[in-house]
């Protein structure tokens, strides 16, 4: 098991277009998250997976912003028409769901919006 | 809601001991976790406190006061490698994981 991955490390993008990110968490792990970290900030969380259950969405984010995890394996975050606030760096981890408090970070998937 | 507040920045010599200290707001609450986080790297974890005390784990330990809403990570002999942020993180209702603001840690020489 090679830990969180996520694809792509790095996303340039034009404003108005679409991206999508995709995580595959570590195999036995039922929960999966999504962040948005900007610089000298916490990670913000956006939305939270159980299996296939998304479970809770930020009310911070707009509707362009949705997340799937269809067979409670890997999951993907889609951003619809990209604005320039956008630009950040998206995190993605996952967890047991024993309550350990113990998240398992990937790298993340880094987003610049021209 | 949930509402978490770190300082900002904190700077300490090289073999001292230093506290960051995390207050806490939340809906819902079952512990207190702690990652570090190296510009450009992704947060790795630290602690978790999901009762009140301190939790000793090498030269880091991490204490929570649940009545206080109240927790702080002690690192003691810091060294260079050490300068990072360090985040508090509640888990809190539905498994939800709320991250603080962070606390931006220099260690000098």
């Amino acid at each position: 098991d090679t830990g969180v991955s996520q694809d792509p490390r790095h996303k340039i993008t034009k404003r108005g277009q679409n991206v999508t990110f995709r995580c595959d968490p570590i195999s036995e792990h039922n929960r999966l998250y999504w962040y948005r970290q900007t610089l000298g900030q916490g990670p913000e969380f956006l939305t939270y997976f159980q299996n296939e259950a998304q479970l809770e969405k930020s009310r911070l984010l707009s509707d362009r912003f949705s997340a799937e995890r269809p067979k409670g394996s890997f999951s993907t975050l889609e951003i619809q028409r990209t604005e320039q606030g956008d630009s950040a760096m998206y995190l993605c981890a996952s967890s047991l769901e024993v309550n350990t408090g113990e998240l398992f970070f990937g790298e993340g998937s880094r987003l610049t919006v021209l | 809601g949930q509402s978490l507040e770190q300082p900002s920045e904190v700077t300490a010599v090289e073999g001292a001991i230093v506290q960051i200290n995390c207050t806490y707001q939340t809906s819902g609450f079952y512990g207190l976790s702690w990652y570090q986080q190296h510009d450009g790297g992704a947060p790795t974890f630290l602690s978790y406190n999901a009762l009140d005390g301190l939790e000793e784990t090498g030269r880091f330990s991490s204490f929570l006061s649940r009545s206080d809403s109240y927790g702080y990570l002690l690192l003691q002999e810091l060294q260079m490698k050490d300068s990072a942020s360090y985040f508090c993180a509640v888990l809190g209702g539905y498994q939800k994981v709320t991250f603080g603001t962070g606390t931006k840690l220099q260690v000098i020489p």
